[in-house]
């Protein structure tokens, strides 16, 4: 079975530009979850999709991030304009159910 | 915030020693704790979980204990190898199923041979 996966792994991009991160849950997982850990700290939730609703975004930080999650598949994270502080490795996590969660390998996100 | 936290940042074990590394949570309401072990280059990668019905689950050669009186959870690597080396990060569902996982700073395991 595939696991999650998130493109790209690494982007780098100025300040004031955009950039949308890709992932693709598990197949069949309605949860996804977007987190992120910004240089060390923890790692942090940013928003909850059941299928195509977002169930919580209490961890978004601000209006510059758009998540979307188009027929309940895939999801996008669109960070626009980007910011220095925005730099960190997303992590996106898929679940079957209200437990276990399954990550990806995250998309290190520089800001220069 | 309430969050979950770890003792601490770094522990260093020879291979072949048991390695336990704790972490303290805040929030009582909390019903679920996951252990994660994160690769270099990887995402977290789910190791073993526990409900709070319970204080202590095995796995292959790791147990977590939970001691709710003061909220704190272990977790517990029999005969460490090299290959165990990663960020082990502590996660709680501190709120209703389904929501977010409040996660630990991480303590990093070096194995040396």
């Amino acid at each position: 079975e595939a696991g999650v996966t998130q493109f790209p792994s690494h982007s780098v991009i100025e300040k004031g530009q955009t950039v949308t991160l890709r992932c693709d849950p598990i197949s069949g997982h309605d949860n996804l979850y977007w987190y992120r850990r910004v240089m060390g700290k923890e790692i942090k939730f940013l928003l909850h999709f059941v299928k195509e609703s977002k169930q919580d975004e209490s961890g978004m930080p601000n209006n510059r991030f758009l998540a979307e999650r188009t027929g309940g598949t895939y999801s996008t994270l669109k960070v626009q304009p980007a910011e220095l502080e925005d730099s960190g490795v997303y992590f996106c996590a898929s679940s079957p159910n209200y437990n276990e969660q399954f990550f990806g390998p995250g998309t290190r996100l520089t800001v220069l | 915030g309430e969050s979950v936290g770890l003792h601490l940042p770094t522990l260093s074990v020879q291979e072949g020693d048991n390695s336990i590394i704790n972490c303290a949570y805040s929030n009582s309401a909390s019903d679920y704790f996951i252990w994660y072990k994160q690769e270099s280059g990887k995402g977290p990668q789910f190791i073993i979980d526990i409900r709070s019905n319970m204080d202590k689950r095995q796995g292959q050669r790791v147990t977590v204990l939970l001691n709710k009186t003061v909220k704190h959870l272990s977790l517990q690597i029999a005969a460490t190898q090299p290959g165990d080396s990663a960020v082990y990060f502590c996660a709680e569902n501190g709120r209703e199923a389904g929501t977010a996982l409040i996660f630990g700073k991480g303590t990093t395991l070096s194995v040396s041979s």
